[in-house]
């Protein structure tokens, strides 16, 4: 089972240009999440999803959206990327209705330069 | 709403040294606990967890009893190795609403 994967692995994205990360799972998990983590510390919540067709605003999601238009994917779009979001995200997804663990994608390493 | 506050880093010891990474939470209802491990460059992966009032979760000599009358999560590891040294996080999920804390960086040194 592959779980939960993300694409690309890195990235160096000139400030202005637009980009979308790409973050798939098959364990049919209702919600998903993206994530920021900054100086390899706390992770903050950008977006998340609790059911396809429904997203909703973390703590942190100026300069990003998403969509989730089916169970499995869970896209997250940068439209004028700025040196701020130099990052490493990471995409997880968790059976919220049953109070279970998140399951982490291996995160992407993303540079604005 | 929910929040999860674990002890700021970062907790240096000896190998074979005990360990504690205190967690503590505020949540309405039954949150399940986990406790999550980033090792240097990948990716969070699940160490533990614990559904219920008194539960103890273990795996790979870590151990965290959910207490619920001290709303606390305590990571202990009676013997620390050098392979140990990563960031650990706890979180909490409650009401379909999954919290972390801002995490804890443990270099074990030889």
């Amino acid at each position: 089972t592959a779980g939960i994967t993300q694409a690309p692995t890195s990235q160096i994205l000139a400030a202005g240009r637009s980009m979308t990360l790409r973050c798939t799972q098959d364990m049919r998990h209702n919600a998903m999440y993206w994530y920021r983590q900054d100086l390899g510390l706390g992770l903050r919540l950008i977006h998340y999803s609790n059911t396809a067709g429904t997203t909703g605003k973390g703590e942190v999601p100026d300069g990003y959206s998403v969509s989730r238009a089916n169970t499995d994917d869970f896209p997250l779009t940068l439209a004028s990327a700025v040196p701020s979001q130099t990052s490493v995200y990471f995409c997880a997804s968790s059976d919220s209705n049953r109070n279970t663990e998140a399951f982490f994608g291996q995160g992407t390493r993303l540079t604005v330069v | 709403g929910n929040s999860v506050t674990q002890m700021e880093g970062p907790v240096t010891l000896s190998e074979e040294a005990f360990l504690t990474i205190n967690c503590t939470y505020t949540a309405t209802g039954y949150p399940s606990l986990f406790w999550y491990v980033q090792y240097p460059g990948e990716g969070l992966q699940l160490l533990l967890k614990a559904t219920k009032a008194d539960d103890k979760g273990s795996n790979k000599g870590f151990e965290a009893t959910y207490r619920k009358e001290t709303t606390s999560f305590h990571l202990e590891k009676g013997s620390v190795q050098v392979s140990d040294s990563a960031v650990y996080f706890c979180a909490l999920v409650g009401f379909q609403k999954l919290v972390f804390g801002t995490g804890t960086r443990l270099l074990v040194s030889p």
